[in-house]
Order: structure tokens, then sequence, then C-alpha cells
């Protein structure tokens, strides 16, 4: 099974601190998905990647950053945090770049900022 | 650019009756469209999909969505709820490459 790990399932931060959200897939997928879900909204792309040290911007990826530094890691960053990112931000991988096909998703964490 | 609707917010069934969730897309070349579940505190499970062929397809714990090209939908159905379908439910379409565009979610509520 693939398995998708995130480092928190839940943050709780400060307006102004810097952030790292860490994921991790274990089955050597090209892809990588940073999402955030508010209600009603479902979930909006914030970036993903096809490679290493490669990436792209979806639809809001103003505020945010991303390394990928290794294929199996993806990290997000929010460069100096504001109540607005409070959110539940969910990672998901998928297998080949270039290619539709399903992402598995982590578990979520869901940060507060203060 | 392509879009997901979901028109229901929410929605509350008996267990035991029958479920259908709508989803209508927009998006100009042949979609791939998925459905994906996700139980209270948990990420998203994907239920099924359709890349091309049949156009009814099954997916896991007894769902089955029928894609209509003529209307731009994509809707999900399960003949007997469980109370433990209670969940949110999300219709996605595949854009070019990699990229999933999402619809807002259904809630799903079952009464006993």
């Amino acid at each position: 099974d693939v398995k998708v790990t995130q480092s928190s399932r839940y943050l709780v931060k400060r307006t102004g601190e810097k952030v790292f959200l860490e994921c991790v897939q274990d089955m050597d997928h090209e892809n990588m998905f940073w999402y955030r879900q508010d209600p009603g909204l479902g979930l909006r792309l914030i970036y993903f990647s096809y490679d290493v040290k490669m990436k792209e911007k979806g639809d809001i990826p103003e505020g945010y950053s991303v390394s990928r530094e290794k294929k199996e890691r993806f990290s997000l960053i929010l460069e100096s945090a504001s109540t607005n990112q409070t959110s539940m931000y969910l990672c998901a991988s998928s297998p080949l770049a270039g290619r539709p096909d399903t992402q598995y998703f982590g578990p979520g964490t869901r940060l507060t900022v203060l | 650019a392509q879009s997901v609707t979901q028109p229901d917010i929410h929605i509350t069934v008996s267990e035991g009756a029958s479920l259908e969730l709508r989803c209508n897309y927009s998006y100009g070349a042949t979609p791939y469209l998925f459905w994906y579940v996700q139980s209270p505190g948990q990420g998203l499970q994907l239920l099924l999909k359709y890349f091309s062929g049949d156009t009814l397809v099954q997916g896991i714990k007894g769902f089955e969505a029928e894609f209509k090209r003529s209307q731009s939908s994509f809707n999900l159905r399960k003949p007997s709820v469980h109370w433990s379908d209670a969940a949110e439910y999300f219709c996605a379409v595949n854009n070019a490459g990699n990229m999933l565009t999402f619809g807002g979610g259904t809630r799903l509520m079952v009464k006993p």
C-alpha cells in the first residue's frame, strides 16, 4: 500500500513565525502535491513537484514556498505565517509525471495561526 | 478554466436508503474523473475513477458512478447506505497532466 505521511496532525503557530510542513511518501512516486482544504471550497492546489528540485505553482501559491531535495520528501514552507493561513493542509503523491493518475493522500495537518 | 461543481453541500439519508451525489464539471477535453471520500480527521481515499471505456464504473465500498458526457456529469451512487458511509465526498477532474481540480465537497449524514 502507498503510504503518505505528514509530520504533524495538529500545529499551532504565532503570526510571523516560519512554519515547515513535511510530507514523505514511500512508493517512489514522481509527483507530489500540497493542498489546503477549507470548508465549502474543497481542496485547492498550492504547489506541486514532478521531480527533485522541480516545482510548479498551483492555484494559490501566494504566501507559500516548497522544497523537494529528495524524491520521497516534499516540504511546504510558510515564510511568515498569517491568520488567514489557518487551514487543513493535505499532501498527496502520484506515480508518473505528466500522466493523469490516482493521487494518494496523507492524513493532513491542521494548522492554526494565532 | 476547468471547474467542478457539487451542488449539494449537505445531504442526509436514512440508513438503507439509496444515495446519489451530484457532480458537474466544466472541461474542454476528455476528462479524467475521480470520486474521493474523507472520513472525519482523515485524508482522502479514492472511491473510483473514470479514464475511458465503460461509462459506468464500480468502486470500493459498493459505490458506482456514471459518466454522462452530454450532461457533463459524474454522479456517485450507492443502492443502500450504511452508517459508516457518513463522510465528506469530493468529486475531482484531472486537467492537463497531473493536476486535480476539486469540487467543494458534499457532506453526507446517515440517519439510523
